[in-house]
């Protein structure tokens, strides 16, 4: 069980490029999240799944898209990188939203850069 | 008002000292609680739920109290690889929302 894994681990843009951020989980958990992470902030979610082809805003959306195709991979993308965008980026999973369903497992996490 | 608060420390303290953290919370519906545990440049990973009960795992002991809206995470007997930062998360029951603090950081000396 490789449980969530995240690529690339780390990269680096030029403003205004594009890129895609693919989590996958092996699993088998409904619910995908996107988080970004900056220091002196707590994880902020940018987008999140509750099961294959659906997707929600979640508190910072503006600037990513994200797709669920398939229940296992949740892809983030950034269609005009800024420098904004700079930070590390968490994907996670949870089984359910019920009591003793809701844990979130998170992947490494990508360092994004953007200059 | 943050929905969630941490003191961000650092807590330094001695190996072998006894540590307590606190995170208050400021929606009342909050159902489901948790530690996290990150270490640097690392992603968090669940060191414990927090029940109505309290919980204790090995050198941990987690509280919650409702009435003043805060959890607690002690930590007995400290060792140095506790050293990380510990973060608190708040949830609504049936809602996807996790509401993470910005986390305190614990630095264990020898």
């Amino acid at each position: 069980n490789a449980g969530v894994t995240q690529t690339p681990k780390f990269r680096v843009l030029k403003t205004g490029q594009s890129m895609t951020l693919l989590c996958a989980q092996d699993m088998n958990h409904e619910y995908m999240y996107w988080y970004r992470q900056d220091p002196g902030m707590g994880l902020r979610l940018i987008h999140y799944s509750v099961g294959e082809g659906t997707t929600a805003k979640g508190e910072v959306p503006d600037g990513y898209n994200v797709s669920r195709l398939k229940k296992q991979n949740f892809l983030l993308g950034l269609e005009s990188a800024a420098p904004s965008q700079t930070s590390v980026y968490f994907c996670a999973s949870s089984y359910g939203l019920t009591l003793n369903q809701e844990t979130q497992y998170f992947g490494p996490g990508t360092r994004l850069l953007v200059l | 008002r943050k929905e969630v608060e941490q003191d961000p420390g650092p807590f330094n303290v001695p190996e072998g000292a006894t540590v307590a953290f606190n995170c208050t919370y400021s929606n009342s519906a909050s159902q489901s609680f948790f530690w996290y545990r990150q270490d640097c440049r690392k992603e968090p990973k669940l060191l414990m739920s927090v029940y109505s009960s309290g919980n204790e795992d090995g050198r941990f002991t987690a509280q919650l109290n409702r009435a003043s809206q805060y959890i607690s995470l002690l930590i007995r007997d400290s060792k140095l690889s506790d050293s990380a930062t510990y973060l608190c998360v708040v949830i609504a029951t049936g809602t996807y929302k996790y509401i993470f603090g910005t986390g305190t950081r614990l630095k264990v000396l020898a």
